[in-house]
């Protein structure tokens, strides 16, 4: 079954506004976590690294101030997306790690649709 | 700085035709390659994970092999289910736990 769990699945939103999608390690409690962007046919980019209790490691080229991230558990990592825009239309992924040194488990992802 | 290149971009087989994906890697000291399998809509199911050259993992029909540039993925009999994005990642040593993935092959099995 599932060990890294997104929510929500879909979500459709006006421009200009903020929304939040949280990424929960269901049965292992993970320190880091990361979140990635998948444009269609693409693969997947790295956006940030979220720490527990610490302030997230930005990839070059990810506004901070738009993308959110709070690690504030160690089962719970959020990412907001602040005043969206069509733009930011994407599929959003995250992971953790049960253990280090192994593979990372995926969330099911989240389309975002800005209107 | 790791990169990561997948071929073919998408292929197309008749079920039961076998055949290989690529996936050639640069890694500034290479902790793991992983192949996951990807289907539309949805989040990596991760397949294998390979640490050293040489190394061979097998699943079902599925089977992963590792050179120090290159990882294959042995695809034999495909059967229509195993329509999908492969994706291959690197894990090096200079980021941490970070994963570099490649495009992906997009791979199709008619019936």
């Amino acid at each position: 079954g599932a060990v890294v769990s997104q929510h929500p699945s879909r979500v459709i939103c006006k421009s200009g506004t903020s929304v939040k999608i949280e990424c929960r390690s269901l049965d292992f409690q993970a320190t880091t976590m990361f979140w990635y962007r998948q444009f269609p046919k693409q693969s997947l980019m790295l956006m940030a690294t979220s720490n527990e209790g610490s302030k997230a490691t930005y990839e070059q080229g990810v506004e901070k101030d738009k993308f959110l991230i709070n690690h504030a558990s160690l089962t719970l990592s959020t990412l907001t997306v602040t005043s969206a825009h069509p733009e930011d239309s994407s599929f959003y992924i995250c992971s953790a790690y049960r253990k280090v040194g192994t593979e990372a488990f995926f969330g099911q992802g989240t389309r975002l649709t800005v209107v | 700085e790791d990169q990561v290149t997948q071929s073919p971009e998408a292929l197309r087989l008749q079920e039961g035709e076998s055949s290989s994906l690529n996936c050639s890697y640069t890694v500034s000291g290479l902790r793991g390659l992983f192949w996951y399998r990807q289907d539309p809509g949805k989040g990596p199911e991760f397949l294998f994970t390979l640490y050293s050259a040489g190394e061979e993992k097998e699943k079902e029909r599925l089977k992963a092999t590792l050179t120090k540039k290159e990882s294959f993925l042995h695809i034999t009999a495909p059967k229509p289910e195993d329509s999908a994005t492969y994706l291959c990642a690197v894990q090096g040593g200079q980021g941490a736990q970070k994963l570099v993935f490649g495009q992906g092959t997009r791979l199709t099995i008619n019936p």
